[in-house]
């Protein structure tokens, strides 16, 4: 059973624009969200990350939403970058020492 | 300082044999987790380690076990490899057990033939 989904296995979009990138769950005991970004033959590198207890993280071009009632959230880069072309994974945490992963989402910066 | 290393890199293993795979944390860094990537199923959790002891497992079978040393390196097995065991297996340390940043590895690419 996959308690993190993310719907969309790619994405593309223009140099410039914003990317959003959607993660819905099913476990109402997450309280800690992340995103992580993976560059082909590197480990993933944390991006960001947002606590239950609020519903917008931002860090430079990096947003993080989160809808509690929805159980979604959402990263917004703006603007995007062609160095921003990775795999971005969301995860979600319930208890100590477990982090769940999505299947990720290749996101694709066009020119 | 140094990151999270992995080693083998890269092995080819076959049906039935069995792999030790090892990581070694951040200096500092005392929680170990492990995960198997492969192309459909992303990112899942093994197991994770803190203190030397096991606070968490997946879904995963029997064959597949770890452990952790006084110094914070951990090791995992995969005993009777099987054809679906090839994968990215990836370990990852941080400094307290559970929340916070994961500071992963670059993976030891497992081949079963």
């Amino acid at each position: 059973d996959q308690q993190v989904k993310q719907n969309s296995p790619s994405l593309s979009v223009q140099e410039g624009r914003i990317s959003i990138l959607n993660c819905d769950y099913t476990n109402s005991m997450f309280d800690y969200f992340l995103w992580y970004k993976k560059y082909p033959a590197e480990g993933p590198t944390f991006l960001i990350s947002i606590s239950s207890i609020k519903d917008k993280n931002e860090d430079g071009r990096f947003t993080v939403f989160l809808n509690k009632s929805a159980k979604h959230l959402s990263l917004h880069i703006v603007p995007s970058q062609p160095g921003d072309s990775a795999v971005y994974f969301c995860a979600a945490s319930a208890e100590e020492g477990k982090i769940i992963f999505g299947k990720g989402t290749r996101l694709h910066i066009l020119p | 300082k140094a990151g999270v290393t992995q080693t083998p890199r890269y092995l080819i293993k076959t049906r039935g044999q069995q792999v030790t795979l090892s990581c070694s944390p951040i200096s500092g860094h005392r929680s170990v987790s492990w995960y198997q990537q492969t192309p459909g199923q992303g990112l899942q959790f093994l197991f994770e380690y803190f203190s030397e002891t096991q606070r968490n497992k997946g879904n995963f079978p029997g064959r597949f076990s770890g452990r952790q040393f006084s110094n914070s390196r951990s090791e995992m097995n995969v005993s009777t490899l099987e054809l679906g065991d090839s994968a990215l297996y990836l370990c990852a340390s941080s400094l307290v057990s559970g929340l916070g940043e994961l500071f992963f590895g670059e993976g030891s690419r497992l081949t079963v033939l």
